[in-house]
């Protein structure tokens, strides 16, 4: 059973910097991208960040680029977001989400951890 | 890549046939998934590739277009159908979602 289990949220101050963890199991971890997915309370869904399963490739989204890091470690199954500048903006349920398998394009995520909520304010 | 969903929201009974549109601001080929959401869950996976049905999702929903113009049809509304929907592309980096359309019971 494919399980995706997120920490690491909390309430931080502006300007300061978190760090989001993201457990896996179930699945081959080194085959699958993985992503961040946020969704501030009551609003839409905004992706944040990608990794591929080599890490060969990375995205941010426009409003994270440069201060947020993701990250994956293979040896224990994790992924990872450095979140730097905090704003209040950024205040959100974030999700680690695993891509779906697709042999020769990219593909969405498929299965999705519960959330941890990060809130940014003095 | 901006996906823009229309409407923003829909109220609709059981039984209707429901349609909604994404319409991204460049060619994404057919890298469009639809996602449904329910208050207090994660995404749930519809459909992948502008028209693959996700396993075990019902094959009320349905998914069609390419390059820019996008739909998902639900053929016959049911009580568990009424959710927000999302768009998400996957073309390339940065991906984006479209900004939801809310289904309500009419």
């Amino acid at each position: 059973e494919v399980q995706l289990v997120e920490s690491g949220g909390g309430l931080v101050q502006p300007g300061r910097s978190l760090r989001l963890s993201c457990a896996t199991s179930g699945f081959t971890f080194d085959e699958y991208a993985l992503n961040w997915v946020r969704q501030a309370p009551g609003k839409g869904l905004e992706w944040v960040s990608g990794i591929t399963g080599d890490s060969s490739n990375i995205g941010y989204a426009e409003s994270v680029e440069g201060r947020f890091t993701i990250s994956r470690d293979s040896a224990k199954k994790s992924l990872y977001l450095q979140m730097s500048s905090l704003r209040a903006e950024d205040t959100a349920f974030y999700y680690c989400a695993k891509a779906r398998y697709c042999p020769t394009a990219p593909c969405p995520p498929d299965y999705w951890g519960r959330g941890t909520l990060v809130i940014v304010s003095s | 890549i901006q996906l823009t969903q229309s409407p923003s929201s829909l109220s609709a009974s059981v039984g209707d046939r429901v349609t909604i549109t994404c319409r991204a601001s460049q060619g994404i080929s057919s890298y469009l998934a639809w996602y449904q959401q329910k208050p207090g869950k994660a995404p749930n996976l519809l459909i992948y590739a502008a028209s693959t049905l996700q396993s075990g999702v019902p094959s009320r929903f349905s998914g069609s277009g390419s390059g820019t113009d996008f739909t998902l049809t639900i053929s016959s509304l049911q009580p568990e159908d009424f959710a927000t929907y999302y768009c998400h592309q996957v073309n390339s980096y940065p991906n984006t979602f479209g900004q939801g359309t809310k289904l309500e019971i009419k």
